[in-house]
């Protein structure tokens, strides 16, 4: 079966630091990937997906990912975060000849101090 | 435009009761889901919707059951809720051809089962 995982469930980072969140999926064929920002008492949104093409993604907010296909991974970046970036980070993956099936990661919980 | 809506938001049940959870989106979406969320665990999904007419389990269908009422509207329903269905659970809608389209989710819905 798919899975997603994320390394770190909990980060805790000063304003203007660097962020990576690490998320690696297992899926033998072509995926589609995805990362999902939930900020405190919200839903789901997209920060970014990546479908085929540049591997170097860029979302909203500043953010970036990089999907290296030889390592099965999509981190997302941001060279310097702010205090409005304290939010859970989910990554999601899904097989992009098959069916849509969207499967998320156990999600990274964000901590932004000023 | 309302998206995707949930309803209700909140809902205390005693073990054993049952409840249905609906779910409408107004963006002609083929393809609906639900999902839930737990602390650590991030979004599991319960059942999906393909099109109007289908659905098929997704990786946590025990003590669920869904509906598919129409192109709009797809429902869960807990026949006997128990405490392990204590969550928030989220309703999401997409037109996924080939991994194309992302996930719009609704604004989920908090279940304490006591």
């Amino acid at each position: 079966a798919q899975s997603v995982s994320q390394h770190n469930h909990h980060v805790i980072l000063s304003e203007a630091a660097s962020l990576e969140l690490g998320c690696n999926y297992s899926y033998g064929g072509t995926v589609n990937l995805f990362w999902y920002v939930q900020y405190p008492g919200q839903h789901l949104q997209l920060l970014l997906k990546y479908f085929s093409g540049d591997p170097l993604v860029k979302g909203i907010k500043g953010f970036e990912a990089e999907f290296i296909k030889s390592k099965f991974s999509f981190n997302l970046r941001k060279p310097s975060v702010q205090w409005s970036d304290t939010a859970e980070y989910f990554c999601a993956v899904t097989p992009s000849g098959g069916y849509n099936k969207l499967i998320f990661g156990a999600g990274t919980r964000l901590a932004v101090h000023p | 435009n309302a998206g995707v809506t949930q309803t209700p938001k909140f809902q205390v049940l005693k073990t054993g009761q049952s409840m249905t959870l609906q779910c409408a989106q107004d963006m002609n979406h083929n393809s609906m889901y639900w999902y839930r969320q737990d602390p650590g665990m991030g979004l599991r999904l319960i059942y999906y919707s393909a099109s109007e007419g289908t659905t098929d389990k997704g990786e946590v269908p025990n003590g669920y059951n869904v509906s598919r009422l129409n192109k709009r509207e797809f429902s869960l329903r807990l026949e006997s809720a128990a405490p392990s269905q204590t969550s928030v659970y989220f309703c999401a809608s997409s037109n996924f051809r080939q991994g194309m389209v992302e996930a719009f989710f609704g604004q989920g819905t908090r279940l304490t089962v006591v």
